[in-house]
């Protein structure tokens, strides 16, 4: 079974503070995105990677930045967090350009 | 606008009821369709793949209209199991295939 890992289930971070959550996953796939889910917006695609050390934005890219140093692990950096920030943030990787396997997700709260 | 278009709903169906769900596109570069199941507070996990031939999978069918540009998810049968958020996803070819998610169907099942 695939297995998607982020850091933290919940975390709870102050205006300005840099924040970093952490996907890895567990079974070689070479494509890992980056998504916020909110009430009523759905999944918004925020940065994908389709290799090591390489990266795309996606619709929502403002305020973030990702870093991709291993083939397993994807990291989502926010510089300086803002309150429209709390989100849930899903990490999620696919071996292709089929099925995507996602983590548990991380619930983000900035207060 | 969006470029995948779903209706939020919710559709509140009987144990054993039909239900279709509709989702739209917008980008006739569309390449690929799926259909992901999402359980309350839960990750995304697909549910089926679209093919252009259409699919079936025990009591779920999912058609692929390129003509009109929609994708359709047919419940038979709906048990009280059922009740979630359905997502469709299209990837849309750029660069690279990019995963656009609709913002979801919530279904519910009622005995």
């Amino acid at each position: 079974d695939v297995k998607v890992t982020q850091s933290s289930r919940y975390l709870v971070k102050r205006t300005g503070e840099k924040v970093f959550l952490e996907c890895v996953q567990d079974m070689d796939h070479e494509n890992m995105f980056w998504y916020r889910q909110d009430p009523g917006l759905g999944l918004r695609l925020i940065y994908f990677s389709y290799d090591v050390k390489m990266k795309e934005k996606g619709d929502i890219p403002e305020g973030y930045s990702v870093s991709r140093e291993k083939k397993e692990r994807f990291s989502l950096i926010l510089e300086s967090a803002s309150t429209n920030q709390t989100s849930m943030y899903l990490c999620a990787s696919s071996l292709n350009i089929y099925e995507q396997y996602f983590g548990p997700g991380t619930r983000l709260t900035v207060t | 606008r969006k470029e995948v278009e779903q209706d939020p709903g919710p559709f509140n169906v009987p144990e054993g009821a039909t239900v279709a769900f509709n989702c739209t596109y917008s980008n006739s570069a569309s390449q690929s369709f799926f259909w992901y199941r999402q359980d309350c507070r839960k990750e995304p996990k697909l549910l089926m793949s679209v093919y252009s031939s259409g699919n079936e999978d025990g009591r779920f069918t999912a058609q692929l209209n390129r003509a009109s540009q929609y994708i359709s998810l047919l419940i038979r049968d709906s048990k009280l199991s059922d009740s979630a958020t359905y997502l469709c996803v299209v990837n849309i070819q750029g660069g690279s295939y990019i995963p656009t998610f609709g913002r979801g169907t919530s279904l519910i099942v009622h005995p």
